[in-house]
This record gives structure tokens, C-alpha cells and sequence, in this order.
């Protein structure tokens, strides 16, 4: 069965005490990996796309990187601004039409 | 703004009810997807639309149906509600090449009581 797993549930961090965020996914047919970020009570915004193990992407304090079996969001000094909970998703190769599986996220709490 | 809009934004009902709630795509978008995110197992996805034709199939129950319309806007019907429906129900859209990068709603709250 396939599955997209996100660990930890929940973060908190000092304003600048940098972490990274898992994605870890045991599907088949991997077509694309992708971050998005959800603030409260609004719809995911999109952050990067990864199709290849080794890829990276980098925007402002994020990074994300894929491996064959993972995906780390890294988070360098992070602001209170970068609170939010972060999504990975799956795109699957195997199915017809174009599906996103998510994960269920990390809760991200960065403290002034 | 992502230029994706979903009406209405809060919805409270009755269960054996029936609702539909409509999504705007970014203009130029072909493609709509509806997800359902409830507290207890984020996103699911429910249903794909392409300019005009149900392309792919998630986790959508019997009870509910959707449609994309001719000028690409779509519509979610929920009937036979029940309390476990209540949820945050998105519309997404995509365009162009840049699969993957989905354009969300803000999203329709559905309390069913």
C-alpha cells in the first residue's frame, strides 16, 4: 500500500535554531516529490518540486532534498514567519490522471 | 491570492442534508482537484477534473459527485451528509507544464450538525 509518512508531528524551535522536517514515502512509481506550506485556516501554498534522488531546491531559510526512500525540508535560522504546518506530496506514476497524495504534516512553531 | 475561489467559505448543516460547493479555477487552469482535510487525516484526495472530464479518482464516496463545467468551474456535491463529512473541503487547480504545482483555495468549511 502506498504511503507518505511526515515525522516529526509537531516542531518547535527557537528563532534561529535550525532543523529539518522527514517525508519518507514507500510508493511505487515515484513521478515527483513536492513541499507546500498551509497556514491556519488557508489552502496549501506550493514551495518546490523534486523528481530525482539527489535533487535539490533551495528558497530563502528552505532547502529540500530527495533521496530514493526520503525527502528532508531543512529549515536554516528560522524566523517566526516560517510557523506553518508543511505538507509533502507524492505524485504517482502508476495511476491514471494526475494524483497528489499528502502526508499528514509537521506542525512547524518558531519562538521569538 | 492563488486566483483559485471557493464559495461558500463556511457551511453548517444538518446531517442528511445535501450541499454543493463550487471552485473557480486560476484562470487558464484546466485541471481541478478536490481534497478533504479533516483533523485527523489531512489531505485526502477525492476527485480530478480536466477540462471538462473526470480524469482520476481518489477516496470520494458514493455520496458525493462532482462536475467541471464548460467554463472550467467546478462543483462538489455532498449528499446523505453525516457528521463525519465535516471538514475542510479545497479546490485546487494546475496549468501548463508544471505538474505538481497545485493552486489551492481557500476552502469551504462544512460542519454538518
Amino acid at each position: 500500500e502506498d504511503q507518505v509518512t511526515q515525522s516529526p508531528e509537531a516542531l518547535r524551535l527557537q528563532e534561529g535554531e535550525s532543523s529539518s522536517l522527514n517525508c519518507s514515502y514507500t510508493v511505487s512509481g515515484l513521478r515527483g516529490l513536492f513541499w507546500y506550506r498551509q497556514d491556519p485556516g488557508k489552502g496549501p501554498e506550493f514551495l518546490f518540486t523534486l523528481y530525482s534522488a539527489g535533487e535539490e531546491k533551495e528558497k530563502e531559510r528552505l532547502k529540500a532534498t530527495l533521496t530514493k526512500k526520503e525527502s528532508f525540508l531543512h529549515i536554516t535560522a528560522p524566523k517566526p514567519e516560517d510557523s506553518a504546518t508543511y505538507l509533502c506530496a507524492v505524485h504517482l506514476r502508476e495511476r491514471t490522471g494526475n494524483q497528489f497524495y499528502f502526508g499528514t504534516g509537521t506542525s512547524l512553531t518558531v519562538i521569538p | 491570492d492563488s486566483g483559485v475561489t471557493q464559495t461558500p467559505k463556511h457551511l453548517i448543516t444538518a446531517t442528511g442534508q445535501r450541499v454543493t460547493l463550487r471552485c473557480s479555477p486560476r484562470s487558464g487552469d484546466l485541471s481541478v482537484y478536490w481534497y478533504q482535510q479533516s483533523l485527523d487525516q489531512g489531505l485526502q484526495f477525492l476527485i480530478q477534473y480536466y477540462n471538462g472530464e473526470e480524469r482520476a479518482k481518489g477516496n470520494i464516496l458514493e455520496r458525493f459527485s462532482a462536475q467541471q463545467f464548460p467554463d472550467l468551474h467546478s462543483e462538489l456535491n455532498l449528499s446523505s451528509l453525516e457528521l463525519g463529512d465535516s471538514a475542510l473541503y479545497f479546490c485546487a487547480s494546475s496549468g501548463g507544464g508544471r505538474v505538481g504545482e497545485l493552486f489551492f483555495g481557500e476552502g469551504s468549511r462544512l460542519t454538518v450538525l
